[in-house]
């Protein structure tokens, strides 16, 4: 089984500012490496698939890159609606094993 | 537009069974890849089982030969046979549909929560 590490597990920014999240694969998925963003007690949504395809309808203040084992998400522009658990996801091999999330909070 | 609904959760006392449905609309459940994802309480998602537009089966270890995967077409609907339920597997659980061509779950319902507990 291919596993996930993300991080960090949480972090906490200000409206306006730029973040990060990584994800790194125990093994090359290539770039079959998909992001969802899960708000509290809602269904995760997809944002980005294929590591940096931009999912319709999400801003363009979502940007994914990497590939191989190397991952990142980066959010720019934090804005209060943002605030939600981040998941990466690999879709290269069965198990399609998720990060253990990061969890975005608004100073 | 696609929509789908999960129902069926609920109370279970270990070593039970439970079968969770998923009414579909916007679409027809045999043309579609279509999967469970769950989630136990405050923690992360987890992926536990796919079923292929040509029938195929895929399972997580941690629910293989106790979970089974269908669909009716005839009602439009996916479900998840859970037999041999243990406390480990309460969670929140999600249908999803995947996209096989880009390979992420696309679509997701609201969820139903299995609860194993004596």
């Amino acid at each position: 089984d291919i596993q996930m590490t993300q991080s960090p597990s949480s972090l906490s920014a200000s409206v306006g500012d730029r973040v990060t999240i990584t994800c790194r694969t125990s093994q090359t998925i290539y770039r079959n490496l998909n992001w969802y963003q899960q708000k509290p007690g809602k269904a995760p949504k997809l944002l980005i698939y294929s590591a940096s395809t931009l999912q319709r309808g999400v801003t363009s203040r979502f940007t994914g890159r990497g590939s191989g084992t190397d991952f990142t998400l980066t959010i720019s522009d934090l804005e209060p609606e943002d605030i939600a658990t981040y998941y990466c996801q690999q879709s290269y091999n069965i198990p399609y094993n998720f990060g253990q999330g990061t969890k975005l909070e608004i100073k | 537009e696609v929509q789908l609904v999960e129902s069926g959760g609920g109370l279970i006392q270990p070593g039970g069974s439970l079968r969770l449905s998923c009414a579909a609309s916007g679409f027809t459940v045999s043309n579609h890849y279509l999967s469970w994802v769950r989630q136990a309480p405050g923690r992360g998602l987890e992926w536990v089982s796919l079923l292929y537009s040509g029938g195929a089966t895929y399972y997580a270890d941690s629910v293989k030969a106790r979970f089974t995967i269908s669909r009716d077409n005839s009602k439009n609907i996916l479900t998840l046979d859970m037999n041999n339920l243990r406390a480990e597997d309460t969670a929140v659980y999600y249908c999803t549909t995947y996209d096989w061509g880009d390979s992420y779950f696309d679509n997701w319902g609201q969820g139903t929560l299995v609860t194993v507990s004596s």
